[in-house]
């Protein structure tokens, strides 16, 4: 049973740059959310996405944008990249889209912003 | 949304000690997770635990949630216990489904 995948791994940018981040929920969930961890803090919810559309979203400028697939697999678009930008960012998936079910993280991606 | 507060911030043990952690959260919760992160940022899942209590080898949660706390122990601690630990809460009110994170406690167990 595969668990959450994320892609990729590392990823450079510079400022003002696009980024896509990708992930695969675990089998048999449906819900993805995002979240941003900077060095030292604990992860800060970005988004959830559930029924290909985004029904919660948490304090981030409209820069950060996602897509919800058919599949469930879900993207993560950050536009005009910022220093602050970098940090790791990870993919979480939970089912079946009921509030207060447990939530399962991918290995994350680190992004560097130059 | 409600605040998660974490304590002690750090924790040095030497191989063997037992330990407790604590996580406050500042409204009731319908999700309330335990996590340990490894040094390469993957977040592991400890325990799901809303309330009640529960056991998975050396380690154990309880959850009060009439009282908003969460404890996590660790028995006879050993060097791979090292790493970053989380709670992370889900408020019941509402549509909320964001999970909002403590500070974590960094535990460092020595040889």
């Amino acid at each position: 049973d595969a668990g959450v995948t994320q892609s990729p791994t590392h990823l450079i940018k510079t400022r003002g740059q696009q980024v896509t981040l990708r992930c695969s929920p675990k089998s048999g969930h449906d819900t993805v959310s995002w979240y941003q961890q900077a060095l030292g803090q604990g992860p800060q919810f970005i988004f959830q996405y559930y029924e290909e559309e985004e029904r919660q979203r948490g304090n981030f400028p409209d820069r950060f944008s996602g897509h919800q697939f058919p599949n469930y697999s879900s993207e993560l678009n950050v536009n005009a990249l910022l220093l602050g930008d970098s940090a790791l960012y990870l993919c979480a998936s939970s089912s079946p889209g009921l509030a207060g079910n447990e939530q399962f993280f991918g290995p994350g991606t680190r992004l560097t912003v130059l | 949304g409600i605040q998660v507060e974490q304590s002690p911030p750090d924790l040095i043990l030497q191989e063997g000690a037992n330990s407790t952690l604590r996580c406050n959260f500042s409204d009731s919760v319908n999700n309330l997770q335990w996590f340990h992160q490894n040094p390469w940022g993957q977040l592991i899942n400890l325990f799901y635990i809303p309330s009640g209590t529960k056991q998975n080898g050396r380690l154990s949660a309880t959850t009060v949630a009439t009282e908003r706390y969460s404890l996590l122990y660790i028995s006879s601690s050993q060097t791979t216990d090292s790493g970053v630990y989380f709670c992370a809460g889900q408020n019941s009110g509402g549509s909320n489904y964001k999970l909002t994170f403590g500070k974590g406690t960094l535990l460092t167990v020595n040889p």
